[in-house]
C-alpha cells in the first residue's frame, strides 16, 4: 500500500469548471506539499501546508490533519492548468512520500 | 544559481556504459534528494543526503547505483553498467533543514535513455 493515495488518477474538465483533487496519507507528517509537473517534466511546488487552508490565485489547498486528508481545488479552470498534480508528504524524518499524481486535462 | 541545477539535461547512452548525473542544489540547502520517474510512473525515491549525516540509500534499486555529495553541496548520481530499464528522468531536489516550514525545490531533471 502506498503511503500517499491520490484521486482521481486522471481528470478531464471543460474550461471554467471547478476541479478538486484529493490526497490521503497514512504516515505522520510535518508538512504536505502540492506539486505541479508540466509535460516537459519540470516540477514546481504550489503549496506547502501543515494545517488549515492556503490560497494562491485560482488555487486553493486544504488539509485536515485529523483525517489525514488534503484537497487541491482549481477554480475557473483553464487549459494552461493542464498538468500532473502530485501530492507529497514530509514525515518527521524529513523524508518525502509521493502520490502517483493526477493527470489533469482542461479542454477549451 | 537561483534554482536546483541538473546536468546533463538529456543523455543517451549505450547499454552497459556508465553514466554520471550531476545536481547542484540551491545554496544553503542542506537536504538533497534524488528521485527517478519512469515514463507514466510516479516519483521513485532513490537517496537522501542531509548535511554531514550518513545518506539514506534505501531507495537505490541495485548496487549499480551510487551517489555522493561532496562538500555538502554538489551531488553526483552514478549508474554503472546501464540497462534499458534505467531509462527515466532523474530528478534532484533540495530543501532547507531543519524545520517543517520549508518547501522542496526540484531541478528540471536529467532525461536518461539507454539504448
Amino acid at each position: 500500500k502506498n503511503e500517499v493515495e491520490q484521486s482521481p488518477q486522471n481528470l478531464t474538465a471543460q474550461e471554467g469548471e471547478f476541479i478538486t483533487i484529493n490526497c490521503s496519507y497514512s504516515v505522520g507528517i510535518s508538512a504536505l506539499h502540492w506539486l505541479q509537473q508540466h509535460p516537459g517534466g519540470g516540477i514546481v511546488s504550489l503549496f506547502m501546508l501543515s494545517s488549515g487552508k492556503k490560497k494562491h490565485g485560482r488555487l486553493i489547498a486544504t488539509i485536515n490533519i485529523q483525517e489525514k486528508h488534503s484537497s487541491l481545488h482549481i477554480t475557473a479552470s483553464h487549459p494552461r492548468d493542464s498538468a500532473v498534480y502530485i501530492c507529497a508528504v514530509r514525515n518527521t524524518g524529513n523524508q518525502f512520500y509521493f502520490g502517483t499524481g493526477t493527470s489533469l486535462t482542461v479542454i477549451p | 544559481g537561483a534554482g536546483v541545477s541538473q546536468s546533463p539535461s538529456n543523455k543517451v547512452t549505450e547499454k552497459g556504459k556508465d553514466v554520471e548525473l550531476r545536481c547542484d542544489p540551491i545554496s544553503g540547502h542542506t537536504a538533497l534528494y534524488w528521485y527517478r520517474q519512469s515514463l507514466g510512473q510516479g516519483l521513485e525515491f532513490l537517496i537522501y543526503f542531509q548535511g554531514n549525516s550518513a545518506p539514506d540509500k534505501s531507495g537505490l534499486p541495485s548496487d549499480r547505483f551510487s551517489a555522493e555529495r561532496t562538500g555538502g553541496s554538489v551531488s553526483t548520481l552514478t549508474i554503472q553498467r546501464t540497462q534499458q530499464e534505467d531509462s527515466a528522468v532523474y530528478l534532484c531536489a533540495s530543501s532547507v533543514i531543519p524545520g517543517s516550514g520549508n518547501t522542496i525545490y526540484f531541478g528540471e531533471g536529467s532525461w536518461l535513455t539507454v539504448v
